[in-house]
Order: structure tokens, then C-alpha cells, then sequence
């Protein structure tokens, strides 16, 4: 596609509950990266995709957090048990991988938890 | 530990006069410098990204990289009321594709 694709735009769920959110990258770019951004925050790292190596998980908060990327393009960003203190608007991007390459974002997931 | 520090801000610019945002990061082996620029409820985008020490101009806008002092900063020349928004630095740690690390940015308001 033309840009990075996420869905859902917007996300409320109860506390205790899983959520899914899904990400797909521009067409061609094999770097792909997920951030949270809490209201009034900075952008902290969750996750990076390269290829086909293993993810840096470095930045995921907790065990409740979780992502994978099937067959190198989508990912899906899964967080189980939710909790308030995860109401954030997850940012996926991607780049082309190579040296000097910038990351172009996609509009966000508005995730809510009552 | 990988920092990058932003005066939140708000930082307020009379329109027509240059906007100066400025940034520092702590690890010396920092590669390459980012400036993103966030509208309220929408993505960052992509401005401008610098790697070599001294200036890089691009329309109104100029970044400024000093490796020794590990500061970057932004200068917005000709500040229009559409400039208004969060200016997030971020630095990238090698030459690869690893991921940015991000200020928490600076809020800029151009006044009319």
C-alpha cells in the first residue's frame, strides 16, 4: 500500500481482556517497528522486525505484550489481560532496512482500557 | 542507557520570526538524528533527518548537528501558524535499521 496501515483506528476494551492490533507495513520495506505513545508522551519502543532475523523485543514492557510478523510484512501487536495503564495509541512504522533509512509511521491504534 | 532530552516546551514564536528547537543525546555513538513533527491526535512525520556535523538546509527549515557537544537542534525560519505542533527529536544508535529513540518533544505555538 501507500502507507502503513493499521487497524483498529480506535480500541476500547475492559480491563482483563486480550486485544489485537494489526500492522501493515509499505509495500517492499522489511523493517518494522512498533511504538506506544501515552497521552502527553514520548514515543518509547516496544518492538523491531528485521527481516527474517529474531525481533528486537527489547522495549516490550511486560510478558503481557507480545508481536509477530508472518511472512515478513503484517504484523499483529497482542496484548493479553489488559490494563488501564495500557491506554495508549500504538504506533507501527517501517523502513527500507538499509543503512541511513527513515521510518515513516502509520496513523495509530487508540487503544482505551476501562 | 539511551537518552534524548527536549525542552517540553510551550515554546512561543511570533509569526515570521525563527523558531529554535534544540535537543541533546547522551550516547556518543549516536549515527543519525531525526526530527519529527506531530499535529494533536495524528502520527509523527518525518522532517528532516542529519548525519554529518555542521548545517542541512531544506525550504524553511534548517537542522543543526554538533557531535561533540551531542546536540542536535531545528530552526523553523519564517514561522507560519501551521508550524504549530510537537517537534520530537530522535536518534538513531549505529548505521543500520534499528529502531529510533525518541525526545519527549517540544511543544511549539506560532502566534499570529
Amino acid at each position: 500500500g501507500a502507507g502503513v496501515s493499521q487497524s483498529p483506528s480506535n480500541k476500547v476494551t475492559e480491563k482483563g481482556k486480550d486485544v489485537e492490533l494489526r500492522c501493515d507495513p509499505i509495500s517492499g520495506h522489511t523493517a518494522l517497528y512498533w511504538y506506544r505513545q501515552s497521552l502527553g508522551q514520548g514515543l518509547e519502543f516496544l518492538i523491531y522486525f528485521q527481516g527474517n532475523s529474531a525481533p528486537d523485543k527489547s522495549g516490550l514492557p511486560s510478558d503481557r505484550f507480545s508481536a509477530e510478523r508472518t511472512g515478513g510484512s503484517v504484523s499483529t501487536l497482542t496484548i493479553q489481560r489488559t490494563q488501564q495503564e495500557d491506554s495508549a495509541v500504538y504506533l507501527c512504522a517501517s523502513s527500507d532496512g538499509s543503512g541511513g533509512n527513515t521510518i515513516y509511521f502509520g496513523e495509530g491504534s487508540w487503544l482505551t482500557v476501562v | 542507557q539511551k537518552e534524548v532530552e527536549q525542552n517540553s516546551g510551550p515554546l512561543s514564536v511570533p509569526e515570521g520570526a525563527i523558531a529554535s528547537l534544540n535537543c541533546t543525546y547522551s550516547d556518543r555513538g549516536s549515527q543519525s538524528f531525526f526530527w519529527y513533527r506531530q499535529y494533536s491526535g495524528k502520527s509523527p512525520e518525518l522532517i528532516m533527518f542529519i548525519y554529518s556535523n555542521g548545517d542541512k538546509e531544506d525550504g524553511r527549515f534548517t537542522a543543526q548537528l554538533n557531535k561533540a557537544s551531542q546536540y542536535v537542534s531545528l530552526l523553523i525560519r519564517d514561522s507560519q501558524p501551521s508550524d504549530s505542533a510537537t517537534y520530537l527529536c530522535a536518534v538513531r544508535i549505529g548505521g543500520g535499521a534499528d529502531g529510533l529513540t525518541f525526545g519527549k518533544g517540544t511543544h511549539l505555538i506560532i502566534q499570529p
